[in-house]
């Protein structure tokens, strides 16, 4: 695709839910990365993906978050028993080598009520 | 733990004057980028600086890093209101790890 892409673009969920978010890097890019952006505020880096691999997850926040990515390309971020905390803007990016310039998609707005 | 440090937080000018925003770090980082954000979207790349003391020219937009490439500031001239936005700075470390800072909210008044 022309861009990153990511979906839902808003989810509103009640505590104690599983929530899943999409996210669809730029075809032929390796790196995927995941980041949460409270509002106005600046990225929380959460985990990034080397292909199919997460070598660092050192991110995040807690064992109720977790992601996976497949055939290199589609990512989903999943977070299990949502808490009020978690609503955040969860931010893909995806760069043609880990290190180079990331491009972002739009986000996915979570809100937990 | 390495950590960027954005100043000021927030910053609200008249249009046509200038400004300087700051990004400070104890760390090294072998590049440095800054990043531009509008609401409900993602922050799109400005400009990258790899060489300690290197300055680069974007329109009205300066980013200079420093020598010792743990710092690096953004000047912009002539502001105008398409200005306005969220600038973040991130650094790559030796491990080839891209931290974020806090972020600059810009706001510009015609």
């Amino acid at each position: 695709g022309a861009g990153v892409s990511q979906s839902p673009s808003n989810k509103v969920t009640e505590k104690g839910k599983d929530v899943e978010l999409r996210c669809d890097p730029i075809s032929g890019h390796t790196a995927l990365y995941w980041y949460r952006q409270s509002l106005g505020q600046g990225l929380e880096f959460l985990i990034y993906f080397q292909g199919n691999s997460a070598p660092d997850k050192s991110g995040l926040p807690s064992d109720r978050f977790s992601a996976e990515r497949t055939g290199g390309s589609v990512s989903t971020l999943t977070i299990q028993r949502t808490q009020q905390e978690d609503s955040a803007v969860y931010l893909c990016a995806s760069s043609y080598i880990q290190g180079n310039e990331q491009f972002f998609g739009p986000g996915t707005r979570l809100t937990v009520l | 733990t390495q950590l960027l440090e954005q100043s000021p937080q927030f910053l609200s000018i008249q249009e046509g004057e200038n400004l300087t925003v700051y990004c400070n770090s104890s760390s090294v980082f072998s590049s440095l980028q800054w990043y531009r954000q509008e609401p409900g979207e993602g922050p799109v790349l400005l400009v990258t600086v790899v060489t300690g003391g290197e300055v680069k020219k974007l329109k009205r937009l300066t980013f200079q890093f420093g020598d010792a490439r743990k710092d690096s500031s953004l000047h912009i001239t002539a502001a105008q209101p398409g200005d306005t936005g969220l600038y973040l700075c991130a650094g790559e470390s030796s491990a080839s790890k891209i931290i974020f800072g806090s972020g600059t909210r810009l706001s510009i008044r015609p």
